[in-house]
C-alpha cells in the first residue's frame, strides 16, 4: 500500500483558500486518491476521487502532478463550518479485495476561525 | 434512504461486561465495515463483509472482539468481555462494489466507555 504523509494540522480564516497537499511516493499505476473529511462527532465523509490532472466537484478541486508522487486538495473560500479532519486515501478502489486496507492515518486537522 | 443507521449512540459500561454494537448498512450495499477511532491510534478497520461473508479480520484487536453479519440489512459488533481500553468511537460504514468512486458511507458511530 502507499503510505500517505499529510500534515497534522492547519490553520485559517473564513473566506481563504486552504490547500492541502499529501504525499504518496509509491502510489503504485492502479492507485486512486481518495479524500474523506470528518466533522466532529461525525463518521468521515467522502469528499473527491481523482486518478490524474484536475478533478473538480461542488465542494472541493483536486490537484495531482504528472508523477502522481503527490495531490492537493483545494478548499475555496473556507467557512468555519469546513473545521474538520481530512483524511488522504491512496489505493486501487477498483479492486474491492483492497478495500479493507486502505488506512485513513492521522488526517488534517483544518481550524477555520473568523 | 436514511444512510447507515447505528445503535446504541453512546454506552457505558462496566469492565468485564458484555457490550453489543449494531449497525444497519444502507439497503443494497454489499460491503459493510466497522473501524474504531481513538485519540491516540486514530481510525482503524476492524473487519470487514461482503455479502454477508468476513473478508479480512485482521484488524480485530483480540479474541474478545467479534463481528457478525446474519443478513444483508444487520450486522453486529461484541465485545466479551469488555476493558477500560475499548473505550473508543465505533463506526459501521457500507459500500456498494462498482458504485461511484467506491464511496463509503459512515454511520453516526457509537461512543462506547468502559469504566
Amino acid at each position: 500500500l502507499a503510505k500517505t504523509t499529510q500534515p497534522i494540522s492547519m490553520d485559517s480564516y473564513e473566506g481563504q483558500e486552504v490547500n492541502i497537499t499529501c504525499s504518496h511516493n509509491n502510489i503504485a499505476t492502479n492507485d486512486y486518491i481518495t479524500w474523506y473529511q470528518q466533522f466532529p462527532s461525525q463518521g468521515p465523509r467522502f469528499i473527491i476521487q481523482g486518478y490524474k490532472t484536475k478533478v473538480t466537484n461542488e465542494v472541493a478541486s483536486l490537484f495531482i502532478p504528472a508523477d502522481r508522487k503527490s495531490s492537493t486538495l483545494s478548499l475555496p473560500r473556507v467557512s468555519l463550518s469546513d473545521t474538520a479532519v481530512y483524511y488522504c486515501l491512496v489505493g486501487d478502489m477498483r479492486r474491492s479485495d483492497s478495500w479493507g486496507k486502505f488506512q485513513f492515518g492521522a488526517g488534517t486537522q483544518v481550524v477555520v476561525t473568523p | 434512504d436514511a444512510g447507515v443507521i447505528q445503535s446504541p449512540r453512546h454506552e457505558v459500561t462496566e469492565m468485564g461486561q458484555e457490550v453489543t454494537l449494531r449497525c444497519k448498512p444502507i439497503s443494497g450495499h454489499d460491503y459493510l465495515f466497522w473501524y474504531r477511532q481513538t485519540m491516540m491510534r486514530g481510525l482503524e478497520l476492524l473487519i470487514y463483509f461482503n455479502n454477508n461473508v468476513p473478508i479480512d479480520d485482521s484488524g480485530m484487536p483480540e479474541d474478545r472482539f467479534s463481528a457478525k453479519m446474519p443478513n444483508a440489512s444487520f450486522s453486529t459488533l461484541k465485545i466479551q468481555p469488555s476493558e477500560p481500553r475499548d473505550s473508543a468511537v465505533y463506526f459501521c460504514a457500507s459500500s456498494l462494489s462498482g458504485g461511484k468512486d467506491n464511496e463509503q458511507f459512515f454511520g453516526p458511530g457509537t461512543r462506547l466507555t468502559v469504566l
